[in-house]
């Protein structure tokens, strides 16, 4: 049973446009969730995070968005550039177990020059 | 500096033997971490340690076993008992505490012939 899910494997951006990186969790305890970036072979990078106290959090070009009753959180990059082409996994932690992250399946994208 | 680093990078085995994969990190990380990757499939917990001397079964435990002598180390052994041992291992550390992300090593890619 997946927690935390990703329902776009894929995304392909132009260049100096808008991504929009999708993510749907289940459980209402969790409170605490991240956005990693990993290129093929490595393992992922933190990218940024937010606590369920906010609904945004801004880092330079990448914000996350947390949208709590509808349990869906989005990680927006503008502009985009060919360097962020990685698979991006989000993240999430319940409040009773800090060690404990459940990660979704990952969103591939792909900018295009 | 600071890091994780696990070995090797690629392992291969014949079936049916025991083979142990290595993660050591100088963050100085309380907690530490081991994943499973396979095509398609967001990252599954495997173990997790928040102290030495202590560890947890995560969602997929069986056919694994590890060990938290020191704080910096933390092995994971495949057993012959895994049914499907082949896939990306990979190995995370993160600090005590509310809102900390996890680091992760670079990985393992694991093939059992």
């Amino acid at each position: 049973d997946q927690q935390v899910k990703q329902n776009s494997p894929s995304l392909s951006v132009q260049e100096g446009r808008i991504s929009i990186l999708n993510c749907d969790y289940t459980n209402s305890m969790f409170d605490y969730f991240l956005w990693y970036k990993k290129y093929p072979a490595e393992g992922p990078t933190f990218l940024i995070s937010i606590s369920s106290i906010k609904d945004k959090n801004e880092d330079g070009r990448f914000t996350v968005f947390l949208n709590k009753s509808a349990k869906h959180l989005s990680l927006h990059i503008v502009p985009s550039q060919p360097g962020d082409s990685a698979v991006y996994f989000c993240a999430a932690r319940q409040i009773y177990n800090f060690n404990k992250f459940y990660f979704g399946s990952g969103t591939k994208l792909n900018v295009k020059p | 500096d600071g890091g994780i680093t696990q070995s090797p990078k690629y392992l291969f085995r014949k079936e049916g033997q025991n083979v142990t994969l290595s993660c050591e990190q100088n963050l100085n990380h309380d907690a530490m971490y081991w994943y499973r990757q396979d095509p398609g499939q967001g990252l599954r917990l495997i173990y997790y340690s928040q102290i030495v001397n202590d560890f947890q079964k995560g969602d997929i435990a069986e056919g694994y076993s590890v060990s938290r002598e020191k704080k910096e180390s933390f092995p994971l052994t495949v057993t012959s008992a895994q049914k499907n041992p082949t896939a990306f291992y990979l190995c995370a550390s993160s600090q005590a505490g509310a809102y900390n992300e996890q680091f992760f090593g670079p990985g393992t890619r694991l093939t059992v012939l």
